[in-house]
């Protein structure tokens, strides 16, 4: 099956400084992929749509300055968190849409094992 | 705009117990899919079952079973004969078409004790 992998599974910084989590497709080509935040007991929320080659489209209430998004490539998006606070500490996982499509033009899409930041 | 809810916050069953999750969605579309994952406590989403709103079939899979019912815009999941191994969060979701971002529930914490 199509894998997802993500890049660090787990990190520490310490506030102010900046992360960069990466998100590959392993075994298939991915124009889309997604960004979500999960804090703790909580669901996943989305916070960006990144496409490669153009800008990512973010959601409501999440700083696309402080959530810089780079799609440069069909196999990889990355996010880096920029001065991060306490606050930021989360849970991220993206997820990759299989630009291929399949039967009936379903595109399917998978999830990375997810990034666990925490912000000292 | 899309809901999904999920108004069991946390269950908790003595293995061997059947049990129901329940998924109630909301949208204006006339196509869309609904999705479970289970989170154990690594974090990682299991990917368990995607339906599309055409297909309301019901389906099983081993002791896993899913009620697709659009009359009641529900997508329940049972699990049968419940494991220690099935603790874990379960979320359902839903795309408004395939491939495009999901939007979850809040989730409900299963504890299967033995």
């Amino acid at each position: 099956g199509a894998v997802v992998s993500q890049h660090p599974s787990r990190v520490i910084c310490k506030s102010g400084t900046s992360v960069k989590i990466e998100c590959r497709s392993l075994d298939f080509q991915a124009t889309t992929m997604f960004w979500y935040r999960q804090f703790p007991k909580q669901s996943l929320m989305l916070m960006a749509t990144s496409n490669e080659g153009s800008k990512a489209t973010y959601e409501q209430g999440v700083e696309k300055d402080k959530f810089l998004i780079n799609h440069a490539s069909l196999t990889l998006s990355t996010l880096t968190v920029t001065s991060a606070h306490p606050e930021d500490s989360s849970f991220y996982i993206c997820s990759a849409r299989d630009s291929a499509g399949g039967p009936r033009s379903v595109y399917e899409q998978y999830f990375g094992p997810g990034t666990r930041l925490t912000v000292t | 705009a899309q809901k999904v809810t999920q108004a069991q916050t946390e269950i908790s069953v003595v293995e061997k117990e059947d049990v129901t999750l329940d998924c109630v969605y909301e949208t204006r579309d006339t196509t869309y899919y609904l999705f479970w994952y289970k989170q154990p406590p690594s974090g990682e989403l299991v990917f368990l079952i995607r339906r599309n709103s055409f297909d309301e079939q019901n389906e099983i899979s081993g002791r896993y079973s899913w009620n697709f019912q659009k009359s009641t815009s529900s997508f329940n999941f049972t699990i049968t004969a419940s494991q220690v191994v099935d603790s874990a969060v379960y979320f359902c979701a839903l795309s408004e078409y395939s491939g495009y971002a999901l939007n979850f529930g809040k989730g409900t914490s299963l504890l299967v004790t033995p």
